[in-house]
């Protein structure tokens, strides 16, 4: 399997602009993350998708942050608009069934606002 | 307090040395745990999953989880170069929506 899957690794743009990044998960899992990782605050969950539905939400920072999960193989993280207070790593991730269970992180996008 | 703390180090340990690295964690109702390696500009990855009491041995690395002390360890025999990185902490309660990561101690092996 070829694991999770992101893009784009790197993004740099401008304050004001819409990001979106993009996740596949590994096939057959049913839940998917988003997390961000600062310096500063470390690894935190944004939201949690099982079976397609959003579960937890309560890690979105604001509501210039918004995620879907059209189907279970592909997932979007939108910001908009973007404020450099969001520059960070995100990560995707997968596991076969509930957050008790291994998460399989994807390689992450580097997120640079200006 | 932190749902899951963890010592920011850094710790340093000279190649072959066993290397020891603590997470304590606040919820009793804790039910699963993780060992994460990252190394830098990488994503992290599985180590170690624990669920009961006492240790688990993978290789050289060793996860002891004392719940009613309420902390789990990681373990790393004869320490490598190659073992130098972050090692993230995560802890998952039943039921819940979440898994505590904690920040994370860097580990730097010596050679």
């Amino acid at each position: 399997d070829a694991g999770v899957i992101q893009s784009p690794r790197h993004e740099v743009t401008e304050m004001g602009q819409e990001v979106t990044l993009r996740c596949k998960p590994i096939s057959g899992h049913n839940s998917l993350f988003w997390y961000r990782q600062t310096m500063m605050r470390g690894l935190e969950l944004l939201i949690y998708f099982n079976n397609n539905v959003p579960i937890d939400d309560s890690g979105m920072p604001e509501d210039r942050f918004s995620a879907k999960m059209p189907n279970a193989s592909f997932s979007t993280l939108k910001i908009q608009p973007s404020e450099p207070r969001d520059s960070a790593v995100y990560f995707c991730a997968s596991s076969l069934g509930t957050v008790q269970e291994t998460q399989y992180f994807g390689p992450g996008t580097r997120l640079l606002v200006l | 307090q932190k749902e899951v703390e963890q010592n920011s180090g850094p710790l340093s340990v000279p190649e072959g040395a066993i290397a020891s690295l603590n997470c304590t964690y606040s919820d009793r109702g804790s039910q699963s745990f993780f060992w994460y390696r990252q190394y830098s500009g990488k994503s992290p990855e599985l180590i170690m999953s624990i669920y009961s009491n006492g240790d688990k041995e993978d290789g050289r690395f060793t996860a002891q989880l004392n719940k009613a002390s309420q902390y789990v360890s990681l373990l790393i025999r004869d320490s490598q170069p190659s073992d130098s990185a972050t090692y993230l902490c995560a802890v998952g309660l039943s039921g819940a929506n979440n898994l505590f990561f904690g920040t994370g101690t860097r580990l730097t092996v010596i050679p």
